[in-house]
């Protein structure tokens, strides 16, 4: 199985502010990368998928890129409604693998 | 609008059974691989299983997770739009939230990525 690593785990942020997530693969995937995002009680989001489309519906200050074994998640400018856990998946070979998360807080 | 809906969620004793419902509204369930991912307390998402949508891929049409595979088995009614998964010889381990989650790709090969997920249903064994 593919090995997906998160960093950070965590991180605190004021709106307004850039935030960026990083994925780091055990091995090649490329770009077959998805980011969701998912909030306390609800159903995991697709954001992103392809390492950089976005998924319809969701906001343009989501961005995603990488290559290879990195890839990274850019929230521009950080919104109240983003606040929230987000996760990374390969689907590059089966079993799909996710990324351990990475929990956005208010700072 | 697109909805998937799981229920049958609960405790269980160690080495008994349970049954997921997945409940589809809002499109064409037939039309769509779906997959069970879970979650258990303070550990990664784990994908679970997925079916194909209505044919078969190399003469199979379902995949498991190694950590499953022999103990849960998963199906669908695609008149009653609902897809399932039965639990057999639970474990502890087995102690999660479970999502359904529909397969991007419409009539094809399965993308193995995931657009919608339900809400999930938790599952906990214990004695």
């Amino acid at each position: 199985d593919i090995q997906m690593t998160q960093s950070p785990s965590s991180l605190s942020a004021s709106v307004g502010d850039r935030v960026t997530i990083t994925c780091r693969a055990g091995q090649g995937i490329g770009n077959s990368l998805a980011w969701y995002q998912r909030k306390p009680g609800k159903a995991p989001k697709l954001l992103l998928y392809a390492a950089s489309r976005l998924q319809s519906g969701v906001p343009s200050r989501f961005s995603g890129s990488g290559s290879g074994t990195d890839y990274t998640l850019t929230i521009s400018s950080l919104q109240p409604e983003d606040f929230a856990t987000y996760y990374c998946q390969q689907y590059h070979i089966t079993p799909p693998t996710f990324g351990q998360g990475t929990k956005v807080e208010i700072k | 609008q697109v909805q998937l809906v799981e229920s049958g969620g609960g405790v269980v004793q160690p080495g008994r059974s349970l049954r997921l419902s997945c409940a589809a509204s809002g499109f064409t369930f037939s039309n769509y691989g779906m997959h069970w991912v879970r979650q258990a307390p303070g550990k990664n998402l784990e994908w679970v299983a997925v079916i194909w949508y209505d044919g078969s891929y190399d003469g199979r049409n379902k995949y498991y997770a190694d950590s499953v595979k022999g103990r849960f088995t998963i199906s669908r009614d695609n008149s009653k739009n609902t897809l399932y998964l039965q639990m057999n010889s639970l474990r502890a381990e087995d102690t999660a939230v479970y999502y359904c989650a529909r397969d991007t790709m419409v009539r094809g090969i399965i993308n193995n990525w995931f657009d919608p997920w339900g809400q999930g249903t938790l599952v906990t064994v214990s004695s």
